[in-house]
């Protein structure tokens, strides 16, 4: 079956560094996307990842292993207005989005 | 503003009702989509429409049935909802044929009582 595993909730400090992880399991593989989802909004676009590597924009950076099946997203200089959850989604052999079921990501002063 | 629009932000209903969530996007995209987000749950696809055809169903339970008029309107009409259908219903749209991302409407949070 097709999986997606990432951590349930995690805490970090204003100003701080986090990187939140994601493993997948999928039949085929067509690219990495991470998404933002503020409480009771809609998800947003944050990075697409389809070769190995590091992609950074501004504060936020996306990191894939092919191989290992792995990214991670990696945040910066942490605000208040980063508390989120943070989804990560696979596009598999069918051009379909298999989605994890999130991070709960919490900034405390 | 995504581009994508959803209404009602929040239905409540009970399960003999009959109601229809409506999701327009206006970024000329040629696929919509509807999702079924429960807490701590990942994102369920639900339906797939590419140029107003159907072309995913996942097992989708009868009582919900999706409507495509038009590249820009998408519906999904309910009737006879279970307790267990309440959860936040997303619409979202993209281009077919690109690996693109989908752009997200912010959702209809129903409850059925």
């Amino acid at each position: 079956g097709q999986n997606i595993d990432q951590p349930t909730e995690m805490t970090a400090t204003e100003g701080a560094i986090v990187q939140i992880n994601c493993t997948y399991q999928t039949s085929g593989f067509n690219g990495l996307f991470w998404y933002q989802q503020h409480a009771g909004e809609a998800p947003t676009f944050l990075s697409y990842n389809v070769l190995d590597g590091l992609e950074e924009k501004g504060r936020f950076s996306s990191f894939l292993s092919r191989s290992k099946g792995y990214s991670y997203l990696l945040l910066k200089e942490l605000q208040m207005k980063d508390s989120a959850s943070y989804l990560c989604a696979v596009m598999d052999s069918n051009y379909q989005l298999i989605w994890g079921a999130g991070t709960k990501l919490i900034i405390k002063p | 503003e995504t581009g994508v629009t959803q209404t009602p932000r929040h239905l409540v209903m009970g399960m003999t009702n009959k109601k229809s969530l409506k999701c327009e996007q206006h970024l000329g995209h040629n696929a919509m989509y509807w999702y079924k987000q429960s807490a701590k749950k990942p994102l369920e696809l639900m339906f797939v429409y590419s140029l107003e055809e159907r072309v995913e169903n996942n097992s989708v339970p009868s009582r919900f049935s999706p409507e495509c008029p038009n590249s820009s309107h998408l519906f999904l009409h309910l009737h006879t909802l279970q307790p267990e259908d309440s959860a936040l219903y997303l619409c979202a749209s993209s281009q077919e044929g690109l690996v693109d991302e989908q752009f997200f409407g912010p959702g209809t949070r129903l409850t059925v009582l």
